[in-house]
């Protein structure tokens, strides 16, 4: 049974340019979760999909925005990147967007760096 | 929306039981205590959830008081492997905005 996977592992980018952060959620799960990771910090919640469309989201500017397909397996894209956009980003996977408390499942992480 | 406060770090030896306590003072009646650990340029992994009392599972326990303003995640017999960084989490559901990560709580096991 595949865990959360995450694609790519490193990503290099330059100031202003645009990336797309790939994930796909535990088998079973239909939840999805975004969450951007600085160094030394815990984790900040991005956006969360559900039913294809975006159901809670963060603090965080319009630049972030995310996708998620029939298959459940999701994208996060980032406009106009900032040298600030630097972090490890972290998707994760539960059985259910609400209600009963539940797991979530992550996967190992995208590092972006911003040049 | 319910803060939590962690120790910024603790360190310990191996065999040693080791106890990491969160205060959560604005927890609501319907929130949930939660903690992850995660090891470097790793994700989060769940480790443990309650509401109240105490829950114990195959990896560790955890303490919740009556008034349920702070709980304390108690590893038994840690190992070097246990070397990671510890969150505790309050909120509806162990996903979405309403639930926060912290700085979390460094732990350093030692030979």
């Amino acid at each position: 049974d595949a865990g959360v996977t995450q694609s790519p592992t490193h990503l290099i980018k330059t100031r202003g340019q645009q990336v797309t952060l790939r994930c796909s959620p535990k088998s079973g799960h239909d939840t999805v979760s975004w969450y951007q990771q600085a160094l030394g910090q815990g984790p900040q919640f991005i956006f969360q999909y559900y039913e294809e469309e975006e159901r809670q989201r963060g603090n965080f500017p319009d630049r972030f925005s995310g996708h998620q397909f029939p298959n459940y397996s999701s994208e996060l894209n980032v406009n106009a990147l900032l040298l600030g956009d630097s972090a490890l980003y972290l998707c994760a996977s539960s059985p259910r967007p609400d209600g009963l408390p539940y797991e979530q499942y992550f996967g190992p992480g995208t590092r972006l760096t911003v040049t | 929306l319910a803060k939590t406060t962690q120790p910024i770090s603790m360190d310990s030896y191996e065999g040693q039981e080791v106890n990491i306590t969160c205060s959560h003072n604005n927890i609501a009646t319907n929130d949930y205590i939660t903690w992850y650990q995660q090891f470097p340029s790793q994700g989060p992994r769940f480790i443990i959830q309650g509401y109240k009392t105490k829950v114990t599972n195959e990896v560790a326990s955890l303490f919740i008081p009556a008034d349920r303003k702070s709980s304390t995640l108690s590893l038994p017999r840690v190992s070097l492997s246990d070397t990671a960084v510890y969150y505790c989490l309050v909120g509806p559901n162990t996903g979405g905005f309403k639930t926060i990560f912290g700085a979390g709580t460094r732990l350093f096991v030692k030979a």
